[in-house]
């Protein structure tokens, strides 16, 4: 099956700074997934972005389906951006269903 | 509008009980996706609906697991004879298509513990 890749694994910054988060791909995709998981599990849609560039406020991404790569920018990050952030693929060959990877765990301090 | 909500919360159960746990999708969408996720992991596919249908089932363990949507809306997915390793946090998603590419909306999830 497809492979999914996340680093870094785990990412400790000071309240105001950027960061970027990568996700590789083993294989050509129809849907491409960025998501926040809060401390209380809930998983929070930030991006569904199979490919190009979109922002939201602090946050943007960019998907490079011909590399297979997916980036996630969150600048002058705050405490409240803690937490697990996904990216989950959907094969394009194949059945409809996500692949996540393993997820980076990001912690922002004060 | 509402989104994915799954029932009950948190269930607490003995090793060996059946349970049952209760999703209802977002309103109009007619793909359903049931996950699970154990601690320090990714969710994982379970299961697959289109419709009253399940289209794809091949991420269930084993023969323990069933899954319903009988009228196209709520899903129940079922575990018999429930073991400590089913303890996970189970997860729905809903998307408006039944085709690839639509965006998956997902559910607070079910916190299942097998004592």
């Amino acid at each position: 099956g497809i492979q999914v890749e996340q680093s870094p694994p785990d990412l400790i910054l000071q309240e105001g700074a950027n960061s970027t988060l990568r996700c590789n791909f083993s294989d050509s995709v129809n849907n491409l997934q960025w998501f926040h998981q809060n401390p209380w599990g809930q998983l929070i849609n930030l991006f569904y972005i199979p490919s190009g560039t979109k922002q939201n406020g602090r946050l943007s991404a960019t998907t490079v389906a011909t590399e297979r790569y997916s980036l996630l920018y969150i600048s002058s990050s705050q405490t409240t951006d803690s937490g697990v952030y996904f990216c989950a693929v959907e094969r394009a060959t194949g059945f409809q269903k996500l692949v996540f990877g393993t997820g980076t765990r990001l912690l922002v301090s004060p | 509008g509402a989104g994915v909500s799954q029932t009950p919360s948190n269930k607490v159960t003995e090793k060996g009980k059946y349970v049952e746990l209760r999703c209802d999708p977002i309103s109009g969408h007619t793909a359903l996706y049931w996950y699970r996720q154990s601690l320090g992991q990714g969710p994982e596919f379970l299961i697959y609906f289109q419709g009253t249908g399940a289209a794809d089932d091949s991420g269930l363990p084993n023969d323990r697991f069933f899954a319903v949507r009988p009228e196209g809306s709520v899903s129940t997915l079922k575990i018999q004879r429930t073991e400590r390793g089913d303890s996970a946090v189970y997860l729905c998603a809903s998307s408006p298509g039944t085709s690839q590419g639509y965006e998956q909306y997902f559910g607070p999830g079910t916190r299942l513990t097998v004592t």
